[in-house]
């Protein structure tokens, strides 16, 4: 999806490992979000960043943590995968009242 | 609490046919409802939205239909192709602060040929 990258696509983890999910984008917005998709559960907000240097909490936040160093780039940290979290996760920008969000193209993450 | 309840969860009609996918919201400070189209290993996409001064919007074959005192909004697509068959997301938000969308489950809609 034009505008927001993810990487990497495909993650596979075993329990205990930790990695991070990371998300840019060159459109030059300010709010950033990730959410978890899971089958029948719709997407699910983790944390999202209003600003360059902000972020809050979101519906399931337990076990991430997010940075939000500059404004182009908004990460995902997982510290110590649990099986849980498998699922697939999507960076989004807000691009305004009346375009709503853009989204990545996702990263699908399996924890063994 | 889930605060936007959509159903159903899976709809299958021919192609021609209308489908229609219905959403509910409790919190009566949303004020912008938008629906996302989603394709198989890809992120949702924006589909149409709308806001509750209005009781319908329409981008081609594509409808929302708003009711405000039932707290109630729904996606109708006309004439139903193959190629709508997809997952579709109802969605809400407050307009102004952080704007957190909060989404349906989801309805996977498959148009037979």
């Amino acid at each position: 999806n034009a505008g927001v990258t993810q990487t990497p696509k495909f993650q596979v983890l075993k329990t205990g490992q930790s990695m991070t999910l990371q998300c840019a984008q060159d459109m030059n917005h300010n709010s950033m979000y990730w959410y978890r998709q899971d089958p029948g559960m719709g997407l699910r907000l983790i944390y999202y960043s209003a600003s360059e240097g902000t972020t809050d909490k979101g519906e399931v936040p337990n076990g991430y943590n997010v940075s939000r160093l500059n404004k182009r780039e908004f990460s995902l940290r997982l510290e110590s995968a649990a099986p849980s979290q498998t699922s697939v996760y999507f960076c989004a920008l807000r691009t305004g009242p009346t375009y709503g969000y853009t989204f990545g193209s996702g990263t699908r993450l399996t924890v063994v | 609490q889930q605060q936007v309840k959509q159903s159903p969860q899976s709809l299958i009609v021919q192609k021609g046919g209308i489908p229609i996918i219905n959403c509910a919201y409790e919190n009566t400070a949303f004020d912008y409802f938008p629906w996302y189209q989603q394709f198989p290993g890809k992120g949702p996409a924006l589909l149409i939205a709308i806001r509750p001064d209005v009781s319908e919007k329409k981008e081609g074959r594509f409808t929302i239909s708003f009711n405000k005192s039932a707290k109630q909004f729904s996606l109708h697509i006309m004439d139903s192709q193959p190629g709508d068959s997809a997952t579709y997301f109802c969605a809400a938000s407050i307009q102004g602060g952080s704007e957190k969308l909060v989404f349906g489950k989801g309805t996977k809609l498959t148009v037979n040929p």
